[in-house]
């Protein structure tokens, strides 16, 4: 059974210009979730999808939005890109929508913001 | 607010020590807890979890018990390997499936 997936591996932009990330769950997971794992902070919650709906999001700007598809995959898009936005940003799916569900993460995206 | 606050790293232990690893957190309502292992080149994986006060999970060999009287949940293990070597996340679900992660600690095991 294939994992999460993401792509890009790296991503390059400069500031003040527009990043897409995307995300491909396990098979049969419908929920979908996004982190940011800024060097020293840990993992920041960004977004949740279940069912195509946006369920939550942490406290990030705006400019950080996404969606999920009929399929369940996911896109991550970050305007207005600003230096502190560099990160690894992680995607995880689960089963579930239960707060007791495990999360299968993939391997990230390293956003370089320059 | 919802936070969770684990020990700083990193820890090195000789092989077949005893590992603690002390995670708080601060919950409004009955949060999940979790702890989440990365070893070197792979992903984020659920190492244990615990779903409601004195529950134990465990797993491999560790275990960490959901204390609500003391808002902790500490993870151990009584012999660690080589193997172990890893980052370990401490991590609670909130209502609203909001998930608020700890900043890593990460253990080095020596032979």
């Amino acid at each position: 059974e294939a994992g999460v997936t993401q792509s890009p591996t790296h991503l390059i932009k400069t500031r003040g210009q527009q990043a897409t990330l995307r995300c491909s769950p396990i098979s049969g997971h419908t929920s979908v979730y996004w982190y940011q794992q800024a060097l020293g902070l840990g993992l920041q919650f960004l977004l949740w999808y279940d069912e195509g709906e946006e369920r939550n999001r942490g406290n990030f700007p705006p400019r950080f939005s996404g969606r999920q598809f009929p399929n369940y995959s996911s896109e991550l898009n970050v305007n207005a890109l600003e230096l502190e936005d560099s990160a690894l940003y992680l995607c995880a799916s689960s089963l579930e929508r239960g707060t007791t569900d495990t999360q299968y993460f993939g391997p990230g995206t390293r956003l370089t913001v320059l | 607010g919802n936070s969770v606050t684990q020990m700083e790293g990193p820890v090195t232990l000789s092989e077949e020590a005893f590992l603690t690893i002390n995670c708080t957190y601060t919950a409004t309502g009955y949060p999940s807890l979790f702890w989440y292992v990365q070893y070197p080149g792979e992903g984020l994986q659920l190492l244990l979890k615990a779903t409601k006060a004195d529950d134990k999970g465990s797993n491999k060999g560790f275990e960490a018990t959901y204390r609500k009287e003391t808002t902790s949940f500490h993870l151990e293990k009584g012999s660690v390997q080589v193997s172990d070597s890893a980052v370990y996340f401490c991590a609670l679900a909130s209502t609203g499936n909001q998930f608020y992660f700890g900043t890593g600690t990460s253990l080095t095991v020596i032979p």
